[in-house]
């Protein structure tokens, strides 16, 4: 079974710019969730969506959004881009959003802001 | 509102050595617990998890980690580590109440650097 995809897998941009990043969940999962993960520290929580609805956010600016299709895939959505934006973006699905469900992580998109 | 310590950054050893990897949380409510695993260039993956029951719990690969209530901790180890091993540690803590928050919080992450 296919895990966690994410697309793409590097991504440059430049300061002002916007960007969007795409996942696709473990075949079943309806749970979706985005972390942020800086060199050097644990990943930090932005979205989670759990049928198309947003469940949880984040402590990030309005810059950052999200959504979930019908099929659960998911996009990140990044506006007016920082340089403290340069991150690794971890997308993460589950079953459900009961908090014994481990997340299952994708490879990530790594952000470079120049 | 929960957190999660690793108190060491990076910790080196050698091949077939013993290690400890050390987790401390604080919570208000009872948790649950996780280890996860990312080698260089990948995502996060589950190392082993403690819901309820036994206070050892232990993963297929020869890790194991301990849950102690008292000292709020949830130390992860292994007896004999090989060069494969060599990745970064991350312990997770979540909400375990019915209704109360479904979304871990991360420690800062352990990197693990076995030598030959």
């Amino acid at each position: 079974d296919a895990g966690v995809t994410q697309s793409p897998t590097h991504l440059i941009k430049t300061r002002g710019q916007q960007v969007t990043l795409r996942c696709s969940p473990i075949s079943g999962h309806k749970s979706v969730s985005w972390y942020q993960q800086v060199l050097g520290q644990g990943p930090q929580f932005i979205f989670q969506y759990y049928e198309k609805e947003e469940r949880g956010r984040g402590n990030f600016p309005d810059r950052f959004s999200a959504r979930q299709f019908p099929n659960y895939s998911s996009e990140l959505n990044v506006n007016a881009l920082l340089l403290g934006d340069s991150a690794l973006y971890l997308c993460a699905s589950s079953p459900g959003t009961h908090s014994n469900q481990p997340q299952h992580f994708g490879d990530g998109t790594r952000l470079s802001i120049l | 509102a929960q957190s999660v310590t690793q108190l060491d950054s990076q910790v080196p050893v050698f091949e077939e050595a013993p290690v400890e990897l050390r987790c401390n949380y604080s919570s208000s409510v009872s948790v649950y617990l996780f280890w996860y695993v990312q080698y260089p260039n990948q995502g996060l993956q589950l190392l082993l998890k403690y819901l309820s029951g036994s206070t050892l719990v232990e993963s297929i690969n020869g890790f194991e980690a301990e849950f102690n209530k008292s000292q709020t901790s949830f130390h992860l180890r292994k007896p004999s580590v090989h060069i494969s091993d060599t990745a970064e540690y991350f312990c997770a803590v979540s909400d375990s109440r019915t209704g109360g928050s479904y979304i871990p919080t991360f420690g800062r992450g352990t990197s693990l650097i076995v030598h030959p």
